[in-house]
């Protein structure tokens, strides 16, 4: 069975550096979407990206955050200066885009920021 | 803003013991209501797309069912392999974002 796939599965990262979290959706899916999850706390939407553009953002997603899908393949989130409370792990799903569809998830990026 | 409450947040069950959970929800538009499961260090794992009132999927020991308002996930004779967080969320009809609860905690002991 096709699924999302996240990479890579643990990063540590010293703050106010830059991160990218890498993911490949299932290849003939439309929508794309990172949510992250803070240990302990409900799952979190950040951002949803379709047709090569960001169709909605939540207040976490400020200017801090970037989304791109460079080669048609890959969705990848970029941090570009990382605060400690952005320690979470960082979940990417695909949505299909046809009403029967759920979005599916990767297993994640459990993000350490030091 | 939608939003959904998950409850009990915790449920310790004996082998073989039912039980439900349950999801209530306040949206503006529902294109589904989805039932996850998800094992620790680990992403979502769909279960079940509810889409009306009155739908109801199952799958092995698990049903869910939906009303106007909420939805119930039974759990019929419970394994420990069941055991997991059981999350629901809402997705409205533009396909935006995913509105998720708390979960609940499922601890089914042998």
């Amino acid at each position: 069975e096709p699924e999302v796939t996240q990479t890579p599965s643990h990063q540590v990262t010293q703050m106010g550096q830059e991160v990218i979290l890498r993911c490949v959706p299932i290849s003939n899916h439309l929508y794309f979407y990172w949510y992250r999850q803070i240990l302990g706390q409900k799952v979190e939407f950040l951002v949803s990206f379709y047709n090569n553009e960001i169709s909605e953002k939540s207040e976490i997603f400020d200017d801090q955050f970037s989304v791109e899908r460079p080669d048609g393949s890959n969705f990848t989130l970029k941090i570009r200066s990382t605060k400690l409370e952005d320690s979470a792990m960082y979940f990417c799903a695909s949505l299909a885009g046809t009403l029967n569809q759920p979005q599916h998830f990767g297993d994640g990026t459990r993000l350490s920021i030091l | 803003e939608d939003q959904v409450t998950q409850s009990p947040e915790a449920l310790r069950l004996q082998e073989g013991e039912s039980s439900s959970l349950n999801c209530s929800y306040t949206v503006s538009g529902l294109r589904g209501l989805f039932w996850y499961r998800q094992d620790p260090g680990k992403g979502p794992e769909f279960l079940f797309t509810l889409y009306s009132a009155g739908e109801e999927k199952e799958k092995e020991r698990l049903k869910a069912t939906l009303t106007k308002k909420e939805s119930f996930l039974h759990i019929t004779a419970p394994k420990p392999e069941d055991s997991a967080t059981y999350l629901c969320a809402v997705l409205p009809p533009w396909a935006g974002k995913s509105t998720f609860g708390d979960g609940t905690t499922l601890t089914v002991k042998p």
